[in-house]
């Protein structure tokens, strides 16, 4: 079955480490999203990708990185410099790039804590 | 920019009906329409696209009043399974600028 896969689910991250989560789909889409949640706020987008090779800034893309080197590939990588990093990471892709008539599909997502 | 979701909780009995409303002070070109289950992915509901076009499933009922850029979810004889956080996402344009702003959701709880 298609799917977008997270991994890992939990993950801790040490002061001054870098972090990167991953994010794979096997739907052939060729946008890809990276949203944040915490609690009680919905979700931000820190970064999208509408085709490869290429990427643009959310609302929220500081102390994030991404890239788009394989269509089915849109890792994160969580910089020592994000200094509140403690949310759960949603990736999400849809059909056609960017298009806001299509629905978005999201993996099971990231729980990213500090130690 | 970030939509309104009214009300912010509700609970239900099984078999009772409930309306989530989704308001924007911008014109919009489309609200999507998810539901997540805690510490789940967020599921597809509906789209509602300006002009009147919907896509979604058929046990969904949803509105798009555009004069008001308001969108209301109608949850009809709840069952258990609807309880979950229902998020509205909006978009202002379609193509390449239609990136969607979500709402803080509004939290289902359907009891028995």
């Amino acid at each position: 079955d298609g799917g977008i896969t997270q991994s890992p689910k939990y993950l801790f991250r040490k002061e001054g480490q870098n972090v990167t989560l991953s994010c794979e789909q096997n739907l052939n889409h060729d946008a890809m999203y990276w949203y944040r949640q915490d609690p009680g706020q919905g979700l931000r987008l820190i970064y999208y990708s509408q085709i490869v090779n290429d990427f643009q800034k959310g609302d929220i893309a500081e102390g994030y990185s991404v890239s788009r080197e394989k269509k089915e590939s849109f890792p994160l990588t969580v910089t020592s410099a994000q200094k509140n990093p403690t949310a759960f990471y949603l990736c999400a892709s849809s059909d056609t790039a960017g298009y806001s008539n299509q629905p978005q599909h999201f993996g099971d997502g990231t729980r990213l804590s500090i130690l | 920019q970030q939509p309104v979701q009214s009300p912010q909780a509700v609970i239900l009995r099984e078999g009772e009906d409930a309306v989530i409303n989704c308001s924007s002070s911008k014109a919009l070109y489309s609200v999507h329409w998810y539901r997540q289950k805690h510490g789940e992915a967020p599921v597809f509901l509906m789209i509602l696209l300006k002009g009147g076009e919907q896509k979604g499933h058929e046990k969904i009922s949803a509105s798009f009043n555009e004069k008001k850029q308001q969108s209301s979810l109608y949850l009809t004889a709840s069952q258990l399974s609807y309880s979950g956080t229902y998020f509205c996402g909006t978009a202002l344009y379609g193509g390449s600028q239609g990136n969607l702003i979500f709402g803080k959701g509004t939290k289902l709880s359907v009891k028995p």
